[in-house]
Parts: C-alpha cells; structure tokens; sequence
C-alpha cells in the first residue's frame, strides 16, 4: 500500500503570510493527488485534484505542484477563514486509498 | 440539490454489528463509484472501501477487510455499509464520499456526506 507523508503536522502562520504544506508518497503517483480543507466539525472540502488543478469556486490563493513522490500546496496569503486542517489523498491506480495525517492551520 | 445523508450510526458493544445507509439525491446515483471515510474522534481521514457503479466492484481497506462489506441499491439510491465484529478502532465518523469521475473509473472525492458517528462500546 502507498503510504503519504505530510508535514508539518502543525503550523501557526499570520493572516497575509504564505503557507506551505509538503505531502511526500512512499512511491511515485504521478499527479493523482488531491488535497482537501476541513474545518472544525464539518467534512472535508475538496480544494485541489490531479496535484494542480483548482476546484471549481475555490480562491486562486489557494494552489497545488509536484509530481512522482514529492507534492506542496501552498495558500499564498493566509486569511482568518483558512484555519483548519488540510489533508493530501492518493489515488494512483485503485483503492484502498490513503490521506496524509493532517496538518492543523492556526493563526498566529 | 446534491445530497449525500448518512444514517445508522451509534452505539454498539464490541463484536456487534452495524449498518450505515447513506441515502443520495441530485445525480444519477449509479454513474458513480462511491466510497467510506472514517475519522476517528480527534484523528486524521482514514480511507474504508470503494463500490462501483453497479455494485460488481469493491475494495476495502486492510484495517477493515473480512469485517466490513459495503453494497448498494441503486434502485434506492442508497449506499450501504454492514460493519461486522467491531472493535474500539473502529469507533468513528462515518462519511459516505461521491467519487468524481462519474463512470468506470476511481478519482479524488468531490462530495462528502456529513458524516454518522459509530461509537463502539460496552
């Protein structure tokens, strides 16, 4: 099974500043990553797919790059309403599929 | 309107049985491979298992294989999900997710219900 690796699992930044997660998969997946926002007591919202491709009615603050192992989604300039935690998934080929473990997004 | 409503959750005693239903409207409900997330309380997402669109197709998760079966009835446009000998990990939010490549393939989840919560328990 593909294992996903992402970091930090935690990390504070200020409203305006620029925020990088990394997502690292034990093997290569191509581009088939996606990544997803879930705020504190709802279910998760898809952000990013195929690594790169904003969502439909997603804010272009947020993005995605990479490819193979290595992956980064980025929100360029924090805002009060992006605090919440983000998870990366795999889909290369078929399920089962997994998730990074997270990383909680607070303010500063 | 798009929906995704899960139901069934609740308490059970280890090595009991539960069924999630997750009852869906606003597509045409078998074009899609649908799938199970979980997130245990205070956790991260935990990948269950997968269906195909006519049900001929399923995949599981090794935490949960020979324990869990899902199916579906796409004359009721209801996803099932019979969890069997449950176990304290298995104590969770249950979300029903909507596969978005709409045919004979598996992608990235567009839809997500808002989740039934399993709390296994004596």
């Amino acid at each position: 099974d593909i294992q996903m690796t992402q970091s930090p699992s935690s990390l504070s930044a200020s409203v305006g500043d620029r925020v990088t997660i990394t997502c690292q998969a034990s093997q290569d997946i191509s581009n088939y990553l996606s990544w997803y926002q879930q705020k504190s007591g709802k279910a998760p919202k898809l952000l990013i797919y195929d690594a790169s491709n904003l969502e439909t009615g997603v804010p272009s603050r947020f993005s995605g790059s990479g490819s193979g192992t290595d992956f980064t989604f980025t929100i360029s300039s924090l805002q009060p309403e992006d605090i919440a935690t983000y998870y990366c998934q795999q889909y290369d080929d078929l399920p089962p599929y997994s998730f990074g473990q997270g990383t909680k997004l607070e303010i500063k | 309107e798009v929906q995704l409503v899960e139901s069934g959750g609740g308490l059970v005693q280890p090595g009991g049985s539960l069924r999630l239903s997750c009852a869906v409207s606003g597509f045409i409900f078998s074009n899609y491979v649908m799938h199970w997330v979980r997130q245990a309380p205070g956790k991260g997402l935990e990948y269950v298992s997968a269906i195909s669109g006519d049900g001929g197709s399923t995949y599981y998760a090794d935490s949960v294989k020979d324990r869990f079966t899902v199916s579906r009835d796409n004359s009721k446009n209801t996803l099932y999900l019979q969890m069997g000998s449950l176990r304290a990990e298995d104590m969770a939010v249950y979300y029903c997710v909507r596969d978005r490549c709409g045919g004979d393939c598996y992608w990235y989840f567009d839809l997500w219900g808002r989740g039934t919560l399993v709390t296994v328990s004596s």
